[in-house]
């Protein structure tokens, strides 16, 4: 079973776009996680939500709990942007991590 | 200097050998996870720690087994490694308290391939 689904699944954008990753999950959480992993494996955490909007520079991250969807918002992307962007639910006491969305952002 | 550090970070072995990866933190927290992450899937749990002396399963501890030889060290064992143990391993730390309740730090991640 997957509690957690991101789409989509790759993504490619120019320089400059405002870019948006979706995360859906079938269970009630008590938080949400915004993970970022870089082209040599390394994982950074972004967000860590359980309501409302959170704001980090050029990323936002947003959940709404009724209707079980976090958003991850980039605007004016980057190159550096370039990773794999990670949605994980707290679940009791362990995390369930989705898939990954595949970003890439083209000069 | 990282706050978590793994040991090692590549490993190359063959079926039937013990292997050890090792975990080490300097963030003070209390919680500490091993995951394994294999190419198209999620990041799954193995075991967890929640302090010194708790230890607990995760989705997939078959195959493995852990150590907490102390709040900030974490080791993550194969008994008896098999092929299909060829992933990318990671540890994490969270703390239980304070304004980053459970956010997850991770390490660099070791790569294992068993032969």
């Amino acid at each position: 079973k997957n509690e957690v689904e991101q789409s989509p699944q790759n993504l490619t954008a120019q320089e400059g776009e405002f870019i948006t990753i979706n995360c859906s999950y079938s269970v009630g959480i008590s938080a949400l996680h915004w993970l970022q992993q870089h082209p040599g494996g390394g994982i950074v955490s972004l967000f860590m939500l359980s309501s409302g909007k959170k704001k980090h520079g050029r990323l936002i991250a947003t959940i709404n709990i009724q209707e079980k969807h976090s958003s991850l918002h980039i605007t004016a992307s980057h190159p550096r942007d370039s990773a794999v962007y990670i949605c994980a639910v707290r679940i009791s006491n362990q995390f369930y991590f989705g898939t990954g969305t595949s970003l890439t952002i083209i000069p | 200097d990282a706050d978590v550090t793994q040991t090692p970070r590549n490993r190359i072995t063959k079926t039937g050998k013990r292997i050890m990866l090792e975990c080490s933190q300097t963030k003070g927290h209390d919680r500490m996870y091993w995951y394994r992450q294999d190419p198209g899937l999620g990041l799954q749990l193995i075991y967890y720690s929640f302090d010194v002396k708790d230890i607990n399963k995760g989705e997939i501890s078959d195959g493995y087994s852990v150590s907490r030889q102390a709040q900030a060290k974490f080791s993550l064992s194969l008994e008896s490694a098999i092929p299909n143990q060829t992933a990318l391993y990671f540890c994490a730390t969270s703390d239980s308290r304070g304004e980053s309740y459970n956010e997850q730090f991770f390490g660099p991640g070791t790569r294992l391939t068993v032969l």
